[in-house]
């Protein structure tokens, strides 16, 4: 079975700082896994996905992504925080089920906080 | 390009009567879709998917119910809401055959009263 720890639910940082969210998974199978991004009252959207090809996974809004198997980690960072960053994170890993289904384990979510 | 829809936005119901909702795709033929649940400040309860008409799987036992009538037209019901089922309920698809990201809905907000 598989799944995924956030460490954290809310992590605050100030505007230009370095951001760090961390995620942590557990996998039978080599994984796939997710970074999404929530804002206030919206669906998620893709920051990046890492499908066994580089480690290191660029995403939208100049998030990345390293996966060490070693660690089974995929932690998302950023070099400089901006306040369009507040929002909920969520990461996820999945791998194909019976029929062609695909069941994604979410984490339970880190909320950025932005600090002007 | 596809994109996904969901409606209401926002509904507010009294405890005991019925819910529909409704997820509609465009632009993709014979995705796999999903009902989420997102209660306040906690994650993503995945609640039913499907990967074809007609085929569905719950995941959580409780009140609600979901249907698949067309292949790209997901139904989220239930006869009678309890308190517990207010949250935010998100739709999402997939293509179907491997693993890839899914796409999400705008959600629609429910309180019940």
């Amino acid at each position: 079975a598989q799944s995924v720890t956030q460490l954290g639910s809310h992590v605050s940082v100030s505007e230009g700082a370095l951001v760090l969210l961390r995620c942590n998974y557990s996998s039978s199978v080599p994984p796939y896994l997710f970074w999404y991004v929530q804002y206030p009252n919206q669906g998620l959207q893709l920051l990046l996905k890492y499908t066994s090809a580089a480690t290191l996974v660029k995403g939208i809004n100049g998030f990345e992504a390293e996966f060490k198997k070693s660690e089974t980690s995929f932690h998302l960072t950023k070099p400089s925080a901006h306040m369009s960053d507040a929002a909920e994170y969520f990461c996820a890993v999945s791998d194909q089920g019976p029929g062609g289904s695909y069941i994604p384990t979410f984490g339970r979510g880190t909320s950025l906080i932005v600090h002007p | 390009s596809q994109t996904i829809h969901q409606w209401p936005a926002t509904l507010v119901q009294p405890v005991g009567s019925p819910l529909s909702l409704e997820c509609t795709v465009e632009g993709t033929s014979n995705p796999n879709l999903y009902w989420y649940r997102q209660a306040a400040g906690r994650g993503l309860q995945l609640l039913f998917y499907s990967v074809g008409i007609g085929q569905i799987s719950s995941e959580v036992p409780q009140n609600l119910s979901a249907s698949r009538p067309q292949d790209r037209q997901f139904i989220l019901s239930s006869k009678k809401l309890l308190l517990s089922d207010s949250g935010f309920y998100l739709c999402a698809w997939t293509l179907a055959g491997a693993v890839y990201e899914q796409y999400f809905g705008p959600g629609t907000r429910l309180t019940v009263t």
